[in-house]
């Protein structure tokens, strides 16, 4: 069935430090958003990449969607203590179902 | 976007009863989702919520241990049955926003003890 696979699992950064999340599958992705749920809240929807070879930013956040749309990166320049959470990439199911299969997330602690 | 509350936001209940879970949507949306979120886990998608239908159930989840309702467009529940210490969850729901996109829910705690 439809996969997606998301690394690192953990990091653990220095305040200003980049940080990058990468997001595959083995199969093409048809549709990858993005979401980030912060310590006790909820999955709140960041960004949508839908065409390959896509670039989209949001002030220090840089989201990437591969050349075959097999793979999604999100990448922060110079990290703050705000940016701690969970990032989530989640790929949407074909059929019209509005289903989406998340990648199993990557945790991000900002060390001040 | 949508503004989605759910109710209750935590519970703590004994092993085989039930709970019933609230989720209210601001706004009419055409699909409701219920996921299931294990503590620094993912997002499990337990079923999408049909107004009008029944539920339609992802792989491992049956109606009889998780019934669903969706008597309207912007309302719908999940109850958890005859509950066992593995039901112990966060459960969020979810609507469908534009371009396919969704707005959770604050999500439920549920401790089944």
């Amino acid at each position: 069935g439809q996969q997606v696979m998301q690394i690192p699992q953990y990091q653990h950064v220095q305040e200003g430090e980049d940080f990058t999340t990468y997001c595959n599958s083995s199969t093409t992705l048809s549709n990858i958003q993005w979401y980030k749920q912060r310590p006790g809240g909820h999955p709140v929807f960041l960004i949508q990449l839908v065409k390959s070879g896509e670039v989209k930013k949001q002030k220090r956040l840089t989201f990437q969607f591969g050349e075959a749309k097999k793979n999604s990166s999100l990448h922060i320049t110079a990290t703050q203590t705000t940016d701690v959470g969970t990032y989530f990439c989640a790929d949407l199911v074909s059929g019209n179902t509005g289903k989406l299969i998340f990648g199993q997330g990557t945790t991000l602690q900002v060390k001040p | 976007s949508a503004v989605i509350s759910q109710k209750p936001s935590r519970d703590i209940c004994q092993r085989g009863t039930s709970l019933t879970i609230q989720c209210q949507v601001d706004s009419q949306v055409t699909m409701m989702f219920w996921y299931r979120q294990q503590p620094g886990q993912s997002l499990t998608l337990i079923a999408t919520a049909n107004q009008g239908s029944e539920a339609t159930y992802e792989s491992g989840f049956v109606i009889d241990k998780f019934p669903i309702s969706r008597p309207n467009l912007t309302f719908s529940t999940l109850t958890v049955s005859n509950m066992s210490p593995e039901d112990s969850s966060i459960y969020l729901c979810s609507a469908r926003g534009q371009a396919d996109t969704q707005y959770f829910g604050p999500g439920t705690r549920l401790t089944v003890l």
